[in-house]
């Protein structure tokens, strides 16, 4: 079973780009969520998306947002890019059926290294 | 809002012997879940332990266990017999259970553990 891929995996942009970021998740998973991680704030929840709709969302600022579609692959886009979203961008999927039949297990990809310069 | 706190942020250990980390929470919550996270150098994060907070045994999981004091809001990770494949981040995680299905997990800062040979 193919597990979490994100593409592209590095990338370098400059201040004020912006940047579109790919998750498809494990066959069969329905809820796709974003993280970001950086050393000095450590993994910080961005959304989470379940079957297209935005089911949970972070503190961060409008200039960050995703969407999730159909076969559930998801896309997030960081606009304006600011020096202090360099981070690591990790995508995780599940079933998105914790409450039911899941386990709640988060299965990560190996994430997107963004460079803003 | 929950947080999650690794007062290590570094630990080493010899290799065969046995290294607990340590993690303490805060939620005013009765029910919740509580996982171990693993990020090996490779940066993909694979899960480690789960935890249910309405189970009152601890949860093992062949040379990984768990330590939970809800009470205390405590939740520590031994390792034993460590390997050196073991070396990686360790992160403590937090999910709600209130949060309408969402699996949005509060992450703590992480410890980094070195196996010595």
């Amino acid at each position: 079973k193919a597990g979490v891929t994100q593409t592209p995996r590095y990338l370098i942009k400059t201040r004020g780009q912006q940047v579109t970021l790919s998750c498809s998740p494990i066959s069969g998973h329905r809820s796709v969520s974003w993280y970001q991680q950086t050393p000095g704030q450590g993994l910080q929840f961005l959304f989470e998306y379940f079957s297209e709709t935005q089911r949970n969302k972070g503190n961060f600022p409008g200039r960050f947002s995703g969407r999730q579609f159909s076969n559930s692959r998801s896309e997030m886009n960081v606009s304006t890019l600011e020096l202090g979203d360099s981070a690591l961008y990790l995508c995780a999927s599940s079933s998105g059926l914790a409450g039911a039949k899941g386990t709640g297990e988060l299965f990560f990809g190996e994430g997107s290294r963004l460079t803003v310069l | 809002a929950q947080t999650v706190t690794q007062s290590q942020p570094e630990m080493s250990v010899q290799e065969a012997e046995t290294v607990t980390l340590s993690c303490t929470y805060d939620t005013s919550e009765s029910d919740y879940y509580l996982f171990w996270y693993k990020q090996p150098p490779s940066r993909q994060m694979i899960l480690v332990i789960r935890q249910e907070a309405y189970k009152q045994q601890n949860a093992t999981e062949n040379r990984f266990s768990v330590n939970f004091q809800k009470a205390a809001k405590s939740f520590s990770l031994k390792i034993s017999d460590s390997q050196l494949g073991d070396a990686a981040m360790y992160f403590c995680a937090y999910r709600s259970v209130y949060q309408g299905g969402s699996e949005k997990l509060v992450f703590g800062k992480g410890t980094k553990l070195t196996v010595n040979p």
